[in-house]
C-alpha cells in the first residue's frame, strides 16, 4: 500500500506568514494527491485535488504543487482563519486511499 | 443544500456487530460515489469503504476487508456500513463522505461523524 508521510507534524505561523507543508508518498502517485483543512470538531473540507486544482470555493492563497511523489501545500499569506489542521490524500488507483498523519498549523 | 447524517454509533463489545447510516439529501443520490472515512486521535484519517454511484463495486481498506460491508439503497438514499468482529482499533468517529473530484475518490462532503467505541 502507499504510505503519505507529512511533513511538518506541526507547525507555528503569524497571520501574514507564507507556510509549506510537504507530503511524501512511499512510491509515485503521478498527481493523484487531495488537501484538506480541517477545523477542531469540525469534518475536514477539501481544498486541493489533481495535485494543484484548487476546488470551487477555496480561498486562492492556497496552492498546491508537485507530481510523482513530492507534493505541497502552501498558504501565501495566513490569515486567522487558516490556523487548523491540514491532511494530505492520495487516491492513486493501484491502492487503498491513504491520508498523511495531518500538519497543525498553530499561531 | 447537500446534506449527510451518520447515524448509529454505539459502545459495543469486541466481537460484535453494528451498523452505521448516512442519509443523503440535496443531490442526485444515485450520481455519486460514497465512503465512509474513520478518524482516531492516534492514527488520524483512515478511508475505511467506498462504493460506486450504481452500488455494482465496492473497494475496502485492508484493515476491514472481510468484516466490514459497505452498501446503498437509492430508494432510502442511504449508504450502510455494516461491521462485524469488531475490534479495539475499529474505535473511531465514522465519517460518511461524497466522492465527487477525481472521480469520485476525492471526497467533497462530510457527514457530522458518529462515534464507534468497541471496549469490554
Amino acid at each position: 500500500d502507499i504510505q503519505m508521510t507529512q511533513s511538518p507534524s506541526a507547525l507555528s505561523a503569524s497571520v501574514g506568514d507564507r507556510v509549506t507543508i510537504t507530503c511524501r508518498a512511499s512510491r509515485s502517485i503521478r498527481d493523484w494527491v487531495a488537501w484538506y483543512q480541517q477545523k477542531v470538531g469540525k469534518a475536514p473540507e477539501v481544498l486541493i485535488y489533481k495535485a494543484s486544482s484548487l476546488v470551487d470555493g477555496a480561498p486562492a492563497r492556497f496552492a498546491g504543487s508537485g507530481f510523482g511523489t513530492e507534493f505541497t501545500l502552501t498558504i501565501s499569506s495566513l490569515q486567522p482563519d487558516d490556523f487548523a489542521t491540514y491532511y494530505c490524500q492520495q487516491y492513486d488507483n493501484s491502492s487503498p486511499y491513504s491520508f498523511g498523519q495531518g500538519t497543525k498549523l498553530e499561531i | 443544500e447537500v446534506q449527510l447524517l451518520d447515524s448509529g454509533g454505539d459502545l459495543v463489545q469486541p466481537g460484535e456487530s453494528l451498523r452505521l447510516s448516512c442519509a443523503a439529501s440535496g443531490f442526485p443520490f444515485d450520481s455519486y460515489a460514497m465512503h465512509w472515512v474513520r478518524q482516531t486521535p492516534g492514527k488520524g484519517l483512515e478511508w475505511v469503504a467506498g462504493i460506486s454511484s450504481r452500488g455494482d463495486s465496492t473497494y475496502y481498506a485492508d484493515s476491514v476487508k472481510g468484516r466490514f460491508t459497505i452498501s446503498r439503497d437509492s430508494l432510502r438514499r442511504t449508504v450502510f456500513l455494516q461491521m462485524s468482529s469488531l475490534r479495539g482499533e475499529d474505535t473511531a468517529l465514522y465519517y460518511c463522505a461524497r466522492g465527487y473530484y477525481g472521480s469520485g475518490k476525492v471526497f467533497d462532503y462530510w457527514g457530522q461523524g458518529s462515534l464507534v467505541t468497541v471496549s469490554s
